[in-house]
């Protein structure tokens, strides 16, 4: 069955620094990959989205995200993060045959140090 | 003009009781979600209709029951509560169920806390 891993359950970075959150997927086809999150009491915001074309695609809040077929990652980067990013990130993966229905992974909570 | 609204956004009740979550969306989207997220963030889908149709119904306990008057709306009943049924609702919507282009448009969830 079609998988998503996030393998960092939380991450802790200090306010102004970089970050990397990692995503990777089980399946070997061309995936509809997308980065949600959600901040405390609050729903889901789609931060972005890759279909096609090139890899590395640019988010709202200046976030991004590249794909890497060899690696089956699409992992989310954002060069310089505010307390504001602290939030849950969720990284969700939609394949063909399995109609289109997003599978998710377990979600990874940013706690930003001041 | 919210996209997805869930109504209400806090629920507590007891155990044994019924009650329902209403979902509206005003996207023009043709399919729409419930999803689960445990106490441990955990997303699970629960049921999806497109357009009024059910075509995804996971294992879910049959006291849970989704109803669609039509396709801008998603109403998830639930009978005989129990504490078990505590967590976050969230309704969703997608422009199909065959695409994926625009991703999922969530609600700002409901909280159901069964005591």
């Amino acid at each position: 069955a079609q998988s998503v891993t996030q393998p960092d359950i939380h991450i802790t970075v200090s306010e102004g620094a970089s970050l990397e959150l990692r995503c990777n997927y089980s399946y070997g086809a061309t995936p509809y990959l997308f980065w949600y999150v959600q901040s405390p009491g609050q729903g889901l915001q789609l931060l972005l989205k890759y279909f096609s074309g090139d890899t590395l695609v640019q988010g709202i809040k200046g976030f991004e995200a590249e794909f890497k077929r060899s690696q089956s990652s699409f992992n989310l980067r954002k060069p310089s993060v505010h307390w504001s990013d602290a939030a849950e990130y969720f990284c969700a993966v939609g394949f063909m045959d399995s109609n289109y229905q997003l599978i998710w992974g377990a979600g990874t909570k940013l706690i930003i140090k001041p | 003009d919210t996209a997805v609204s869930q109504t209400p956004k806090y629920l507590v009740t007891q155990m044994g009781n019924d009650k329902s979550i209403k979902c509206e969306q005003n996207l023009g989207h043709d399919t729409m979600y419930w999803y689960k997220q445990d106490s441990k963030k955990f997303l699970k889908i629960m049921f999806s209709y497109n357009n009024k149709e059910l075509i995804i119904n996971e294992t879910v306990p049959n006291r849970f029951s989704p109803k669609s008057p039509d396709k801008a709306h998603l109403n998830l009943h639930i009978n005989s509560l129990e504490l078990g049924d505590s967590a976050v609702y969230f309704c969703a919507s997608s422009q199909d169920s065959l695409s994926l282009s625009l991703g999922y448009t969530f609600g700002s969830g409901t909280r159901l806390t069964v005591v």
